[in-house]
């Protein structure tokens, strides 16, 4: 069964940087992902497509502070120079042939 | 750039069907394939299916059974009905374009855009 894990809360002072975590199920672990941004009363906002190589497109506007890497079956999303609008839920996705699939999200809060 | 917008009842009784509709404005809605997600009150993301131009469907196998989703090409718009609702269909539904690059294949892909959500609650 294609999952995703993820913790369910982050947090880290403003102007530092944070990595959040996202476990594919182990036998999809060369899966792609992508990772949305959730703002407070707002809907999520696509913010990078992550390969499992580490090789990341990220949408339109996704300044150069957001960053995706991998190691193994877990994807990462790094927020560097955090501000207090990063302060969000962050939801990792993925896919099998015709069905999607999102992880629990990230609260990441911003102290 | 592509814009989605939600429309439909606020409020459906327990056990009629709940009915959506998304525009999609700035682009044409015969590329890429387009989702219903939603999202009940202080709980995460679910994908509830996809469908494309042509009327090609995936559903959710949890939602299958109470889920028809449709097309408009001509108006731009595709849209959601779901059975046989509960209390647990309470949610803000989000459409979204699943798109796709060479790589991934159209049997795959993430949301982007979304659409700014409606909320629909079930109740009497």
């Amino acid at each position: 069964q294609l999952v995703l894990t993820q913790s369910p809360s982050a947090s880290a002072s403003l102007g530092a940087s944070v990595k959040l975590t996202c476990i594919l199920s182990s036998e999809h672990s060369n899966y792609a992902i992508a990772w949305h941004q959730q703002q407070p009363e707002k809907g999520p906002r696509f913010l990078m497509k992550l390969n499992n190589d580490g090789s990341h497109t990220k949408g339109d506007g996704i300044p150069d502070r957001f960053s995706g890497s991998t190691s193994g079956p877990e994807r990462y999303l790094t927020i560097s120079s955090l501000q207090s609008e990063d302060e969000a839920d962050y939801y990792c996705q993925t896919w099998g042939t015709a069905i999607w699939v999102f992880g629990g999200g990230t609260k990441l809060t911003v102290l | 750039q592509v814009q989605l917008q939600e429309s439909g009842p606020g409020l459906v009784k327990p056990s009629e069907t709940l009915s959506l509709t998304c525009t999609v404005s700035g682009g044409s809605i015969n590329t890429y394939f387009w989702s219903w997600v939603r999202q009940p009150a202080g709980k995460g993301l679910e994908w509830i299916g996809r469908i494309s131009a042509s009327g090609s469907t995936n559903y959710n196998p949890s939602l299958k059974s109470r889920v028809t989703m449709s097309v408009d090409t001509s108006k731009n718009q595709f849209s959601l009905k779901l059975s046989s609702v509960t209390a647990a269909d309470t949610a803000v539904y989000y459409c979204a374009r699943t798109y796709y690059d060479l790589l991934t294949g159209p049997y795959g892909g993430w949301f982007d855009p979304w659409g700014q959500g409606t909320l629909v609650t079930v109740s009497s």
